[in-house]
């Protein structure tokens, strides 16, 4: 149950489009298509923004956008605004276990 | 509306036990499964425990296995956690979340409930 590899922190200016990596194994992203995204404002609970590697849920602006290669998966946000600037984590699904990516943060510049 | 409401988090001494409680609406609860994620101070989400609707299934993650155990009533529209051996690195906020049906993902969560563990 090792945590998913995700970069520290990543940026973009409004309007740029940024993309964030989820490196995983062969036992949980690159094994299952149950791969999800999850964005957290400070103090906030986090919030559901892809699930099954490239479907938004109802209400998540199509800005944001899923993809998977591999072991790899990776979240895609283009026409970057300011209220996007948050924590971003994924998750995938490994057989009889969850795991998490350790998080990246995103700033808006 | 779906709402997951938390409670039961306190200030205990390593060692000891606390039982955490979350409760559902807005949803047919026993339809559902529902989870368990926690986060420390300052650090990232990590999966804690997981039972489906019937509580056939459960799972937990290596760090919590023979400690904590999650269980559920449909009745009241609830699952727990009951924590025992309480370490110091198990001081996180702990939140429910509701398993979205069929792709394992969790699509509701709650509050969350903070739990410290003094040494």
């Amino acid at each position: 149950q090792s945590a998913l590899t995700q970069p520290p922190s990543a940026s973009g200016s409004p309007g740029q489009s940024v993309t964030i990596s989820c490196t995983g194994t062969s036992s949980d992203v690159g094994g299952y298509n149950h791969v999800s995204w999850y964005q957290q404002h400070p103090g906030k609970a986090p919030k559901l923004m892809i699930y099954e590697v490239n479907q938004r849920p109802s209400g998540v602006p199509d800005r944001f956008s899923g993809s998977k290669s591999g072991n790899t998966a990776l979240l895609t946000v283009s026409g970057l605004q300011a209220e996007d600037e948050a924590d971003y984590y994924c998750n995938s699904f490994a057989g009889s276990s969850w795991v998490f990516g350790g998080g990246t943060k995103l700033t808006v510049l | 509306e779906v709402q997951l409401v938390e409670s039961g988090g306190d200030l205990v001494q390593s060692g000891e036990s606390l039982r955490l409680s979350c409760v559902a609406s807005g949803f047919p609860f026993s339809s559902y499964n529902m989870n368990w994620v926690r986060q420390a101070p300052g650090k990232g989400l990590e999966w804690v425990s997981h039972i489906n609707g019937a509580s056939r299934t459960i799972y937990s993650a290596d760090s919590v296995k023979g400690r904590f155990t999650i269980s559920r009533d449909n009745a009241k529209n609830s699952i727990y956690l009951q924590m025992n051996s309480l370490r110091a690195e198990d001081t996180a906020v702990y939140y429910c979340a509701r398993d979205q049906s069929g792709d394992y993902s969790f699509d509701y969560w709650g509050q969350g409930t903070l739990v410290t563990v003094s040494s």
